[in-house]
C-alpha cells in the first residue's frame, strides 16, 4: 500500500518568516495530494491541495509544490502568523479507490513572536 | 449547516465493554470514513462507506465494526475494548474534489 513519509515532526518559526515541511510518498499512482492543519482538541481542516497533472498551487500566504518524478510534495507557507501554529498533515490519495487518504505523521509548527 | 458531527466527545471504558460511536452528516455525503488518531502515527483509516449499506476494511480494522444504515450516519462499534484502543477516533465525510471533511473527534480512553 501507500505510504507517506513527512519531515519535520516539528518546525519553530519566527513570526514573519516563511516554512516548509515536506512529504514523499510511496506510489506512483498517488494523484491527490491534500493539506490538512490540525487546531488543538479540534479535527484536521483542510488548507490546501494539488492534483499530479499541476506542479504547483498557491492560496494567498500558502503554496504546495509537487514533484511527481521523485515524488515528494510540499507546503510553503509565507510571512507566518501566530494563527498558524498547529499540526499539518500531508497525505496522498490513489485515484478510484474510494478516496482513501494515507496521511503522514504530522509536523507541529509554532510560531514565535 | 452543522457538517460533520461526532457523539460522545469524550468517554471512559474499562477493558471488555462495548460502545459506538455515532457520526453524523448533514452535507448528503456518500462516502464516509472512520480514523485514529495515535501520538506520532498520524491519522489511520479504520473503516470506511462509499455508500448506504456499504462497509470496507481501511488499514486497521481490527477489534471495531460499522454500520451506515442511513446515508447520514456512520457507526464505529467496539464489541470488547481494549488498551490499545485508547485514541482519539475521528469520522469523516468526502464532498466533491475528493476533499474529506472532518468531525472533531471522539477521545476514547480504555482502562
Amino acid at each position: 500500500g501507500e505510504n507517506v513519509e513527512q519531515h519535520p515532526s516539528t518546525l519553530s518559526v519566527q513570526e514573519g518568516d516563511s516554512a516548509v515541511i515536506k512529504c514523499t510518498y510511496s506510489d506512483s499512482a498517488s494523484n491527490y495530494f491534500p493539506w490538512y492543519k490540525q487546531e488543538l482538541g479540534k479535527g484536521p481542516q483542510l488548507i490546501i491541495d494539488i492534483r499530479s497533472n499541476v506542479g504547483e498551487k498557491k492560496d494567498q500566504r500558502i503554496a504546495v509544490t509537487l514533484n511527481k518524478t521523485a515524488k515528494h510534495f510540499s507546503l510553503h507557507i509565507t510571512e507566518t502568523q501566530p494563527e498558524d501554529s498547529a499540526v499539518y498533515f500531508c497525505a496522498a490519495s490513489i485515484g478510484g479507490t474510494a478516496s482513501k487518504l494515507t496521511f503522514g505523521t504530522g509536523t507541529r509548527l509554532q510560531v514565535t513572536l | 449547516n452543522a457538517g460533520v458531527t461526532q457523539t460522545p466527545k469524550f468517554r471512559v471504558l474499562k477493558t471488555g465493554q462495548s460502545m459506538t460511536l455515532l457520526c453524523a452528516q448533514d452535507m448528503n455525503h456518500e462516502y464516509m470514513y472512520w480514523y485514529r488518531q495515535d501520538p506520532g502515527m498520524g491519522l489511520r483509516l479504520i473503516h470506511y462507506s462509499v455508500g448506504e449499506g456499504t462497509t470496507a476494511k481501511g488499514e486497521v480494522p481490527d477489534g471495531y465494526n460499522v454500520s451506515r444504515l442511513k446515508k447520514q450516519n456512520f457507526l464505529l462499534g467496539l464489541e470488547s475494548a481494549a488498551p490499545s484502543q485508547t485514541s482519539v477516533y475521528f469520522c469523516a465525510s468526502r464532498g466533491p474534489r475528493e476533499t474529506q471533511y472532518f468531525g472533531p473527534g471522539t477521545r476514547l480512553l480504555v482502562l
